[in-house]
Formats: C-alpha cells, structure tokens, sequence
C-alpha cells in the first residue's frame, strides 16, 4: 500500500529558531499534499495544501511566512516552522493523496519549543 | 463535503463488536465515506471507504443504509489495539481537494 514517511518523529527546539519536517511519498507519486496540526485532545486542523511546483494554498488564520511550505518533487513537501515560539508546540501530520484508499498519512511530528 | 456527525465517545468490551454510528444526511450522489481512525499520537490510519454497497476487509465491515444518510462502522472482535479515536469522512473519491476532519468518535475498549 501507499506509505507517506515524515521526519522528525520529535523535534525540540529553542524558541525563534526554525524548524523543518520533512513529509515523502516512498512508493507514489504526490502532486498534492496537505499538512495539518493538532493540539492536545483536538481534532486535525488542516493548515495548508501543498502543490508540487506552485506555491501553497493556506487555510484562513495560517501565517504564510511563518509557515513555509515547499513542494518541489512529486514525492517532498516540507514544512519549516519560522521563528518558532512556544505556542507553536504541537503536533504536524502530513499526507498524500493515494488513489482508492482516499489519503495516507504520515506518522506525525512532535514539535516542542522551548 | 457532506458534513458527518458522530458520538463524542464510546466503550466496548474487548472481544465485543464495535459498532461506531455516522451520520451524513446531506451526502450527495457521487461522495463516498471513508473511515479513519488515530491512534494517540500517531498519523490516520485508513480502513475502509464505501459507496452504497456494504464492505469488509481484514480491519472491518462498513455498513451504509439504504438512503445513505448514515453509516456504521463494525469492528468484529475489538481489541485493546482498537482504542483511538475514529473519524467518519464524507467525500468524493478520486479528489485532490482537501480532507477535513470532524471530531470523530473516542472508542475506548476494555478488558
């Protein structure tokens, strides 16, 4: 089946240092990816739709510039968090869509900012 | 996207069949529904999407009804693995447009 790898697992880092997580599709093709964050007992919160070679779409109330996506294959998006501050302590998941099985995701990273 | 509806949250004894309800009343023609589920602090896992028809594979059996405003998802024999949070999704099959998640169902199952 299709598989979607993310790295980091975990990352900390200190705060208004920048951070970049990684999401790959190891056995497809993905000209579309999204990315989506989700705090504590909540739901996933979809944050942008990442295109391969054009820029990103952003959800309403997602800062652009501080949350850098680049698409530039059809099996990397990466998402760099910008002057992280603790408040952007979270947790990112990305995912590709893989044909019948709707989207796969990946594993998720544990942003912690100190 | 249809909207989906779903209990906040359900217990089940190990061994015991899940059954995690769904509703969907506004789903059009040509929108299937997908099932996820998370277990904590992991990515969705998906397991199984329907039309009209009913369908199995080896994690479970989707029941939809016959006016497809609702679904059931059947977890035959759950185990203590089985505990997450499970998300009913409604949308088009074949589509790049984003997926969203409502707030799906907290399944807790017990020994």
């Amino acid at each position: 089946g299709a598989v979607v790898s993310q790295h980091p697992s975990w990352v900390i880092c200190k705060s208004g240092t920048s951070v970049k997580i990684e999401c790959r599709s190891l056995d497809f093709q993905a000209t579309t990816m999204f990315w989506y964050r989700q705090f504590p007992k909540q739901s996933l919160m979809l944050m942008a739709t990442s295109n391969e070679g054009s820029k990103a779409t952003y959800e309403q109330g997602v800062e652009k510039d501080k949350f850098l996506i680049n698409h530039a294959s059809l099996t990397l998006s990466t998402l760099t968090v910008t002057s992280a501050h603790p408040e952007d302590s979270s947790f990112y998941i990305c995912s590709a869509a893989s044909g019948d099985y709707g989207y796969t995701f990946g594993s998720g990273t544990r942003l912690t900012v100190v | 996207d249809a909207k989906t509806t779903q209990p906040t949250s359900m217990d089940c004894a190990e061994g015991r069949a899940a059954n995690l309800p769904c509703n969907h009343s506004t789903i059009s023609g040509n929108e299937y529904v997908y099932w996820y589920r998370q277990i904590h602090s992991q990515g969705p896992q998906y397991i199984i999407h329907g039309l009209k028809n009913n369908e199995t594979n080896e994690m479970a059996s989707l029941i939809i009804t016959e006016d497809r405003k609702s679904s059931t998802l059947i977890l035959p024999h759950a185990t203590l693995r089985d505990t997450a949070v499970y998300y009913c999704i409604v949308r088009r099959r074949y589509n790049n447009n984003d997926m969203r998640f409502g707030a799906g169902t907290r399944l807790t199952v017990k020994p």
